[in-house]
This record gives C-alpha cells, structure tokens and sequence, in this order.
C-alpha cells in the first residue's frame, strides 16, 4: 500500500479554513484517498474520499492534484469541535493503513 | 452513532483471565474489522472479515483469536495477555468491495478500553 507524509500538527483560527495537507507519492491507479478524523480517542470518523476528481460534501472538501500524488482536506469554517488527529489514507480493496495524522487545533 | 457498537467499552483484565470482545453492526455491511490502537501509535489494521471468512491476519499473536459468526457480530477473544497488549480496541464495518473493484468507506465504532495488569 503507498504510504502518506503529513505534518505532525497544524493551528487554525476559529472560523478560518482549515487546509492540511497529504503527500502521498507512491499511490497507484486503482488506490482512492481517503480522509477520516480521530477525536480524543474516540473512533476514526469518516470525511470524505476520492480517487482523480476533487470532492465536496457536508463537512469538508478534498482536492486531489492531477498526478494524484498530492491532496488537500479544506474545513471550509473551522470550529472548535473540529480540533482532532486527522488521518490521510490511501485505501485499496479493504485495507486501511493509518499513518501518524495530523493534530489540527482551532483555536478561538 | 455510527451504527457499529462495542462491548465493553472498557475492561481490565489479568494476565490469566479469558475475556472477549464484541462488535455489532446495525448498517448491512458484509466486511468487518478489528484495529489496535496503542498510546502515541497509528492504528494497527488486525483483522479482516469478507462475507464471514477471514481475509487478512497481520501477523497478530495466537493469543488474540476473532470470531465472525455472521455478517453483523465480530468478536475478539482474548487468553494470556501481556501488559503491553493494553490499546483502544476499533471494530469498523464496510460493504465489501473486493469483488468488484470498489472502494467503500469504513464507520468505526466507540472502542474497548483494555488494560491488562
């Protein structure tokens, strides 16, 4: 499975857009990128997913470059209950492999 | 809610004792897993159940054992545990999408907070 680079922690103004980044140079053709998000232990909880074309939904929005081998999760508003470890994957089939995260704190 | 429910959500647990775990999937999902997760450490992907057969054991010790009786309930038992097999226990579910090439999201449930002493 390809593996994913993405900064330890990022900090965010409360009501500002949130964008993390995910580098994710080894993915190959058939392998979606996936977002999800950890709060405090609780379980990971799904965002958004992708395979060439960007993405919207209710929580977030994922651009994806066209060589795919980057991608970028935006929170449009940002808010504190947003604080949490979040995770970039790059999922084939059924397998799921979590790297470290990114710790985003919104901060008001 | 997720719609994925674990019992219990935490349990101590002596080096000696038998205990198991359980996963309930309300969702119609015919894929379930089980994750570790350990302090300061990525989830680990432990288990994996396509359609009740097992399809992926990463290297775990024989001393953690899965159970999938059907497509809904997920157990992990435990016998002879060691202090460092204290984690978050993650059971998830997803529609299976091996067959046709797809690529379905997994909803994870609450955990099992599980301390061996």
């Amino acid at each position: 499975d390809a593996k994913t680079t993405q900064p330890p922690s990022m900090d965010c103004a409360e009501g500002r857009a949130a964008n993390l980044p995910c580098n994710h140079s080894t993915i190959s053709g058939n392998e979606y990128v996936y977002w999800y998000r950890q709060i405090h232990s609780q379980g990971p909880q799904y965002i958004i997913h992708g395979l060439k074309n960007n993405e919207t939904n209710e929580m977030a929005s994922l651009i994806i470059t066209e060589d795919r081998k980057s991608s970028t999760l935006i929170l449009p508003h940002a808010t504190l209950r947003d604080t949490a470890v979040y995770y970039c994957i790059v999922h084939h089939f059924n397998k799921f492999y979590f790297g470290s995260g990114t710790k985003l704190n919104v901060k008001p | 809610e997720t719609g994925v429910t674990q019992t219990p959500r935490h349990l101590v647990m002596g080096m000696t004792n038998k205990k198991s775990l359980k996963c309930e999937q309300h969702l119609g999902h015919n894929a379930m897993y089980w994750y570790k997760q350990s302090a300061k450490k990525p989830l680990e992907l432990m288990f994996v159940y396509s359609l009740e057969e097992r399809v992926e054991n990463n290297s775990v010790p024989s001393r953690f054992s899965p159970e999938c009786p059907n497509s809904s309930h997920l157990f992990l038992h435990l016998h002879t545990l060691q202090p460092e097999d204290s984690a978050l226990y993650l059971c998830a579910s997803s529609q299976d999408g091996t067959g046709g090439g797809h690529s379905y999201e997994q909803y994870f449930g609450p955990g099992t907070r599980l301390t061996v002493t």
